[in-house]
């Protein structure tokens, strides 16, 4: 399974913008990067998924460089409901998809 | 859409009984679900892949014949701790990757809170 490295905290304040970067310097040719969010005591819920360039939802965007070494997760205004723990993930194609969750970025916003 | 139930939300029993959580997924189909465990304040660990109809495959530590998987259909797994310790107090996860998609897409259950007394 193709590791990833985040930071392990980010603080921010309502209504800034939050980007998380990711690395994964092992991610394989048909590996998709994907981020969930995660409540204390909740599952993770599904942001969103790229596999190169930029991908944009109503959430949030994702940003790939064209090595695809790295990502970056933006999270745009964020606002208090947005603290929470935030997980890159590289799906493994080869092996029924597997995800292997590190420790992820925990994001604190303040007022 | 895309939505997975997980049933019960939390548990308590007693050591040495067995306790049963069902995964659905509610919307779609999905031939491959996977069970987690998570600790508090630590990050989820893939217990095992189940896919339908078939065995499920467990991740190397996790004993298969302590934590019995059964996925009968194409909505349903069940994750089924027997001979519960204390130590298997933990927030149990499952999630389902939609068949059909080419991509890693999973989807998360709301989880179960176990507590063994």
């Amino acid at each position: 399974l193709a590791k990833t490295t985040q930071p392990i905290s980010m603080d921010s304040y309502e209504g800034q913008e939050v980007n998380i970067t990711c690395s994964h310097n092992n991610i394989a040719t048909n590996d998709y990067i994907t981020w969930y969010q995660q409540f204390p005591s909740q599952g993770p819920r599904f942001i969103i998924q790229g596999y190169k360039t930029k991908v944009t939802n109503e959430v949030a965007s994702l940003f790939i460089p064209a090595d695809r070494k790295s990502s970056t997760l933006s999270l745009p205004r964020v606002s208090l409901s947005d603290t929470a723990v935030y997980y890159c993930l590289v799906g493994d194609v080869t092996n029924d998809y597997k995800l292997s969750f590190g420790a992820g970025t925990t994001v604190t916003v303040r007022a | 859409g895309a939505v997975v139930s997980q049933h019960p939300s939390w548990v308590i029993c007693k050591s040495g009984t067995s306790v049963k959580i069902e995964c659905r997924s509610l919307d779609f189909q999905a031939t491959t679900m996977f069970w987690y465990r998570q600790f508090p304040k630590q990050s989820l660990m893939l217990m095992a892949t189940s896919n339908e109809g078939s065995k499920a495959t467990y991740e190397q530590g996790v004993e298969k014949d302590k934590f019995l998987i059964n996925h009968a259909s194409l909505t349903l797994s069940t994750l089924t701790v027997t001979s519960a310790h204390p130590e298997d107090s933990s927030f149990y996860i499952c999630s389902a990757r939609p068949s059909g998609r080419g991509t890693d897409t999973q989807y998360f259950g709301p989880g179960t809170r176990l507590t063994v007394l």
